[in-house]
């Protein structure tokens, strides 16, 4: 059974950083691209970030170009998003989902961003 | 104007058909795109539904029953999820999705009623 599991979520002032986690089980975790995507609350689907299966292909939406950063280990079969200089407006639920298709989603992780 | 829109809301009756749109914005050809459909319930993360390019080029989430289909209307430069025989259990938030300029792009989605 496939399974992506984020952590690393919670409340964060303007200005800081946080770091989320995406592990995944159930696949063989090397040979899919990742995605990043978010919904602010009671708002649609934004998507962030992709990576590739080796990592030689990365995309951001221009909303977070240049503050945040995807990153993978496939030995620990794991995605990353690195997130700097947060803003109010990056407050939101965090999917990461497999493969170019999105065919498969975690439960997400809250970002707050708060003072 | 959006890269994709679809109309914020919509109702049908139980048993009966929805014709969920998706129009791509003016000078993109949905004829050269897949259109992807996600179903996001209350509190859920988004389900990948299927994706549809033409009818040799389409694919069904794995589950997904076979009620849920997709189309293309050119004349209209939209992609369609079909809904047939409609079940109280189907009311959701729908997303349509394509991949444009090495980015993912996501519909404003569309809130189905079953009444």
């Amino acid at each position: 059974e496939v399974q992506l599991v984020e952590s690393g979520g919670g409340l964060v002032q303007p200005g800081g950083s946080l770091r989320l986690s995406c592990a995944a089980s159930g696949f063989t975790f090397s040979s899919y691209s990742m995605n990043w995507v978010r919904q602010s609350p009671g708002k649609g689907l934004e998507w962030i970030s992709y990576v590739s299966s080796g990592s030689s292909s990365i995309y951001y939406a221009d909303s977070v170009k240049g503050r945040f950063t995807i990153s993978r280990d496939n030995a620990k079969n794991s995605v990353y998003l690195q997130m700097n200089s947060l803003r109010a407006d990056d407050a939101a639920v965090y999917y990461c989902a497999r493969n170019a298709d999105l065919d498969y989603w975690g439960q997400g992780a809250l970002v707050t961003v708060s003072s | 104007q959006a890269v994709l829109t679809q109309p914020s809301s919509l109702s049908a009756s139980p048993g009966a058909s929805a014709s969920l749109t998706c129009t791509l914005r003016s000078g993109i050809n949905v004829g050269t795109y897949r259109i992807y459909w996600y179903q996001q319930k209350p509190g859920s993360p988004p389900q990948y539904l299927l994706s549809y390019k033409s009818d040799s080029d389409k694919q069904q989430g794995s589950g997904v029953p076979s009620r849920f289909s997709g189309s293309k209307d050119a004349s209209a430069n939209a992609g369609i999820l079909l809904i047939s025989g409609l079940q109280s259990e189907d009311e959701a938030d729908y997303y349509c999705m394509i991949w444009h300029s090495s980015a993912v792009v996501f519909g404003g989605g569309s809130k189905l009623t079953v009444l």
